[in-house]
């Protein structure tokens, strides 16, 4: 059962164009999101988290979106840089203090110069 | 801040030997940490949960005895697959937990390749 879903695995942009990744979840326990990017062979690094309490959370060029009556979160880039492209993970926690997150598969994103 | 390094980087090991990989919160204390494995273009698996003096708790489907994790402190956790197999072959991943939320830093990875 999967909870977080990235359903697009891949996602190409033009450079300066905006880059926008979507993710949804099923369990509406789910309180905190979370968007790590990860590079072949490295750890993911954190980008940006939203609360439930909030629709939109901006850091720099990175804003994500919640629409909790969808169950649905998106994360916006832009403008794009090539330095962007990687593969991209939504997490989700349930209750503050969640021990777990559950990831969705990723999208990868390329950015065309 | 928020950094947390893992050793090795990488490991090449024969069948039947026990591989220890360490995880390191660097600049801060972490009392939860957690262990990842990544299969190739796959999301990554949670495998457990180890919290500073207390037995690690695994997820459903990773062996315990396979998979020992040791959390003696609050800057260091071990993962040991012992008796590694081809199949244990992968990269495995650490991450610490910052704040009551569930914000994870995560390690570079360890890539383990079993011969």
């Amino acid at each position: 059962d999967q909870q977080v879903k990235q359903n697009s695995p891949s996602l190409s942009v033009q450079e300066g164009r905006i880059s926008i990744l979507n993710c949804d979840y099923t369990n509406s326990m789910f309180d905190y999101f979370l968007w790590y990017k990860k590079y072949p062979a490295e750890g993911p690094t954190f980008l940006i988290s939203i609360s439930s309490i909030k629709d939109k959370n901006e850091d720099g060029r990175f804003t994500v979106f919640l629409n909790k009556s969808a169950k649905h979160l998106s994360l916006h880039i832009v403008p794009s840089q090539p330095g962007d492209s990687a593969v991209y993970f939504c997490a989700a926690s349930a209750g503050q203090g969640a021990q777990k997150l559950v990831f969705g598969q990723g999208t990868r994103l390329t950015i065309n110069p | 801040g928020a950094v947390v390094s893992q050793h090795p980087s990488w490991v090449i090991c024969k069948s039947g030997t026990s591989v220890k990989i360490e995880c390191r919160s660097l600049d801060f204390q972490a009392t939860t940490m957690f262990w990842y494995r990544q299969f190739p273009k796959k999301s990554l698996m949670l495998m457990a949960t180890s919290n500073e003096g207390s037995k690690a708790t695994y997820e459903q489907g990773v062996e315990k005895d396979k998979f020992l994790i040791n959390h003696a402190s609050l800057t260091l956790s071990t993962l040991t697959v012992t008796s590694a197999h081809p199949e244990d072959s992968s990269f495995y991943i650490c991450s610490a937990r910052l704040g009551t939320y569930n914000e994870q830093f995560f390690g570079p990875g360890t890539r383990l390749t079993v011969l």
